[in-house]
């Protein structure tokens, strides 16, 4: 099946600073990534919308300039959350379509294996 | 918003017993997929259901989609250990649309 890759697994950072997560397409190209977030227990909650070449579409409620999206390719996208508090704790999940061929579905997504972000 | 709700939230059932979680959405959907989380995991594709009153198996998963096409429910016929984790039910946000919204989840943990 299609691979998409995460990267840091987990991280831990101090109050303040900022984390960037990659999320990468292995295998295919992949015309739309997606950001969520879930916490412990909870749901998955999506954050945004990254298409490549183009400004990522924020949730309601999703702060654009505190969790930047930057989709540089049809395998890459990245997650930066600036200034990262302890609430900002969290496991973040990215998912991709694939072009065509992979899926099952149109909309059939594939996830990464996961980002645990922990704020001191 | 659109709202998917699953129930139970929980499910502890003795191995070999069967099991059902139910998946009901706000708004009608266009089609409805499950995914299955492993415990510590991330989401793992299982099935897509598209028309009204669809029926599909897998082994011993067996997937409905209401007629109404607003409701969907995932039975196990006799669990397995392997069958432990978090099943979501998951919608399009709106017609066509390849955003996702995930259901509330069923947690099911298996007792040997």
């Amino acid at each position: 099946g299609a691979v998409v890759s995460q990267h840091p697994s987990w991280v831990i950072c101090k109050s303040g600073t900022s984390v960037k997560i990659e999320c990468r397409s292995l295998d295919f190209q992949a015309t739309t990534m997606f950001w969520y977030r879930q916490f412990p227990k909870q749901s998955l909650m999506l954050m945004a919308t990254s298409n490549e070449g183009s400004k990522a579409t924020y949730e309601q409620g999703v702060e654009k300039d505190k969790f930047l999206i930057n989709h540089a390719s049809l395998t890459l996208s990245t997650l930066t959350v600036t200034s990262a508090h302890p609430e900002d704790s969290s496991f973040y999940i990215c998912s991709a379509t694939p072009l065509s061929g992979r899926a099952v579905s149109y909309n059939e997504q594939f996830f990464g294996p996961g980002t645990r972000l922990t704020v001191l | 918003g659109q709202q998917v709700m699953q129930i139970p939230q929980y499910q502890h059932v003795q191995e070999g017993e069967d099991f059902t979680t139910y998946c009901n959405s706000s708004t009608t959907l266009s089609n409805i997929q499950w995914y299955k989380q492993r415990p510590g995991g991330h989401p793992v594709f299982l099935i897509q259901l598209v028309k009204s009153g669809e029926v599909k198996k897998q082994k011993r998963l067996t997937f409905q989609f209401g007629e109404a096409k607003k409701n969907s429910s995932l039975h196990i016929t006799a669990t397995q250990t392997t069958d432990v984790g978090t099943y979501f039910c998951a919608g399009p946000k709106n017609f066509g649309n390849e955003k996702l919204t995930f259901g509330t989840g069923t947690r099911l943990t298996i007792i040997p």
